[in-house]
């Protein structure tokens, strides 16, 4: 039974190109998250999403990031324009429902250039 | 807004002995409670979770909930080297967002 996976695992990018990062849930699982995390800081949520379907974005920056889980085929987080300061590790996290304790992806580490 | 407190740490023990990890929160509604484990450069990995007040066991672990007080703690008996790692506490309400505390260094010498 594979578990959350993420690519690119590392991905290095210059100031202005876009990111992509893809995310695939646990089988039976419907519910993803998108957190981020800083060096030496904690875990802030970004984005859930249900198939095709964004329940709650309010941790998003409102320009230059969006999200997509699509009836078919891998969430993907995308962040448009890239700066130095979107250098981060990025999570996702996937669950059965909304109320089931949530499993990580091995991360996707963003490096802006 | 709600809050999360862990001790950054690092919490220093020695092999064998018991680290106590502990955990505040803010939000009263709380419902659900979680820890996970993060080694440097992985990513979180789900240890225990905890919905009634009381103890919880699992293995060498005990998650010990405490909603009068709103505390959380996770008790790992015979400490390993390999326990090293942060630890993070999360907490849920009626929302579907856990908020994650910024984290516990634990540091296990031999």
């Amino acid at each position: 039974n594979a578990g959350v996976m993420q690519n690119p695992r590392h991905l290095v990018r210059r100031r202005g190109q876009e990111a992509r990062l893809r995310c695939s849930p646990m089988k039976g699982h419907s519910h993803v998250y998108w957190y981020r995390q800083l060096p030496e800081e904690g875990l802030k949520f970004m984005v859930y999403l249900q198939k095709e379907n964004i329940i709650d974005e309010s941790g998003m920056p409102k320009e230059r990031f969006s999200a997509e889980f699509p009836k078919e085929g891998p969430s993907i987080l995308r962040i448009q324009q890239v700066v130095r300061g979107d250098s981060a590790a990025y999570f996702c996290a996937s669950s059965p429902t909304s109320d089931n304790e949530q499993f990580f992806g091995p991360g996707t580490r963003l490096t802006v250039l | 807004q709600k809050e999360v407190e862990q001790n950054s740490g690092p919490l220093s023990v020695p092999e064998g002995a018991i680290a106590s990890l502990n955990c505040t929160y803010s939000d009263r509604g709380s419902q659900s409670f979680f820890w996970y484990r993060q080694y440097s450069g992985k990513s979180p990995e789900l240890i225990m979770f905890i919905y009634s007040n009381g103890d919880k066991e699992d293995g060498r672990f005990t998650a010990q909930l405490n909603k009068a007080s709103q505390y959380v703690s996770l008790l790992i008996r015979d400490s390993q080297p390999s326990d090293s790692a942060t630890y993070l506490c999360a907490v849920k309400s009626g929302s579907y967002i856990p908020t994650f505390g910024r984290g516990t260094s634990l540091i296990v010498h031999p």
